[in-house]
């Protein structure tokens, strides 16, 4: 059973530049949620989708958007990179169990670093 | 303040000793909190969930006190392959809410 998968592992770009990183979620679960970290930090929320819907959105600019396709992967899209996106973002996969935590699994993350 | 407080270490400590990690958070309507490991440059991995009576997984050990906000995680027999990141983690009540990472505290166990 494959777990969360991300690509691409690496990526380097300049200001200014887009982005877009892939994630595939754990077979069975039907949510993605997706979180920055900074070096030394731990991973902020960026925004969760269900449904193929943007359900839960944290404190990041319009410059971050996302997709869900119906097979429950999902893309991130960063707009006019700054540097200050350089980090690890993490997509991490969920299903709610109707009862107890609701636990969400994490990929290997991408790491973008923006020049 | 800072939703979820962690002391960042390091803990450094030999192989065989216990360590307890500490945690608090400032959200009262939290629901559900966790303990992930994360080596370096790698993601976080579920350790354990944390249960209101508190719970045991081999040589883990959580506890929460909701009426102090506060979360623990002990480590009995720390074992060289324990080195890593411990990240403290809560969620605000609901099926579907985002984590709430605290910063972190370093564990290395030297030989």
């Amino acid at each position: 059973d494959a777990g969360v998968t991300q690509s691409p592992t690496h990526l380097i770009k300049t200001r200014g530049q887009q982005v877009t990183l892939r994630c595939s979620p754990k077979s069975g679960h039907d949510t993605v949620s997706w979180y920055q970290q900074a070096l030394g930090q731990g991973p902020q929320f960026i925004f969760q989708y269900y449904e193929e819907e943007e359900r839960q959105r944290g404190n990041f600019p319009d410059r971050f958007s996302g997709h869900q396709f119906p097979n429950y992967s999902s893309e991130l899209n960063v707009n006019a990179l700054l540097l200050g996106d350089s980090a690890l973002y993490l997509c991490a996969s969920s299903f709610y169990p109707g009862a107890g935590p609701y636990e969400q699994y994490f990929g290997p993350g991408t790491r973008l670093t923006v020049t | 303040r800072k939703e979820v407080e962690q002391d960042p270490g390091p803990f450094n400590v030999p192989e065989g000793a216990t360590v307890a990690f500490n945690c608090t958070y400032s959200n009262s309507a939290s629901q559900s909190f966790f303990w992930y490991r994360q080596d370096c440059r790698k993601e976080p991995k579920l350790l354990m969930s944390v249960y209101s009576s508190g719970n045991e997984d081999g040589r883990f050990t959580a506890q929460l006190n909701r009426a102090s906000q506060y979360i623990s995680l002990l480590i009995r027999d720390s074992k060289l392959s324990d080195s890593a990141t411990y990240l403290c983690v809560v969620s605000l009540s609901g099926g579907y809410n985002k984590l709430i990472f605290g910063a972190g505290t370093r564990l290395a166990v030297h030989p």
